[in-house]
């Protein structure tokens, strides 16, 4: 049974540019949760999707990040015009249980680096 | 202060030797957890404490939480160089319970 799988792990990109990282649950699980990780910080919570559904985004910044969970494929996290200050890891979690961090199994991390 | 926040921020131990880590809090809480990331790596899940419990072991570790000063304590037996992490406590609030609070976390340097 494979873990969460994230992709890319390490991304580099130009200010301006978009990133897209992307997350795979573990097999069965239908809640992911994005978190963000500063250097030499702890893990910030982002937001919560089920299939198709976006549950609470309160810890997104209200621009230039979005993020999605389509029925079909991975759940992805874009985030436009990147700039310095969005270098971070991005680690994605999933859950088998709705609405429970009891159960929560991290990916690796993708790890953002803007130029 | 934020929630969830560790101390000390870095400790340094001889292998054999035992590791003692703290976390506060701020609000009320379902339960605390305690996380180990390795370098570049991602996070594992060490122990869950719920808000009713005072103590739990699990192997080397050994968790208390002291819900009236919202603290708890992590403490690793015996130490091993491979213990090297960082640790991270991490709660999730009464009323928002998908929802992980971390803490800075405190690095763990084990000498061989």
């Amino acid at each position: 049974n494979a873990g969460v799988m994230q992709n890319p792990r390490h991304l580099v990109r130009r200010r301006g540019q978009e990133a897209r990282l992307r997350c795979s649950p573990m097999k069965g699980h239908s809640h992911v949760y994005w978190y963000r990780q500063l250097p030499e910080e702890g893990l910030k919570f982002m937001v919560y999707l089920q299939k198709e559904n976006i549950i609470d985004e309160s810890g997104m910044p209200k621009e230039r990040f979005s993020a999605e969970f389509p029925k079909e494929g991975p759940s992805i996290l874009r985030i436009q015009q990147v700039v310095r200050g969005d270098s971070a890891a991005y680690f994605c979690a999933s859950s088998p249980q709705p609405g429970s961090a009891e159960e929560l199994f991290f990916g690796e991390g993708s790890r953002l680096t803007v130029l | 202060s934020q929630q969830g926040e560790e101390d000390p921020q870095a400790l340094s131990i001889q292998e054999g030797e035992n590791a003692t880590m703290n976390c506060s809090y701020k609000t009320s809480i379902n339960n605390l957890q305690w996380y180990r990331q390795n370098s570049g790596r991602g996070l594992v899940h060490l122990i869950l404490i719920r808000s009713n419990e005072r103590e739990k072991h699990s192997g080397r570790l050994r968790v208390t939480l002291d819900t009236s000063k919202k603290s708890s304590s992590l403490l690793i037996t015996a130490s091993r160089a491979a213990d090297t992490a960082s640790y991270f406590c991490a709660t999730d609030a009464v009323g928002s319970n998908y929802k992980l609070t971390f803490g800075k976390g405190t690095l763990l340097t084990v000498n061989p």
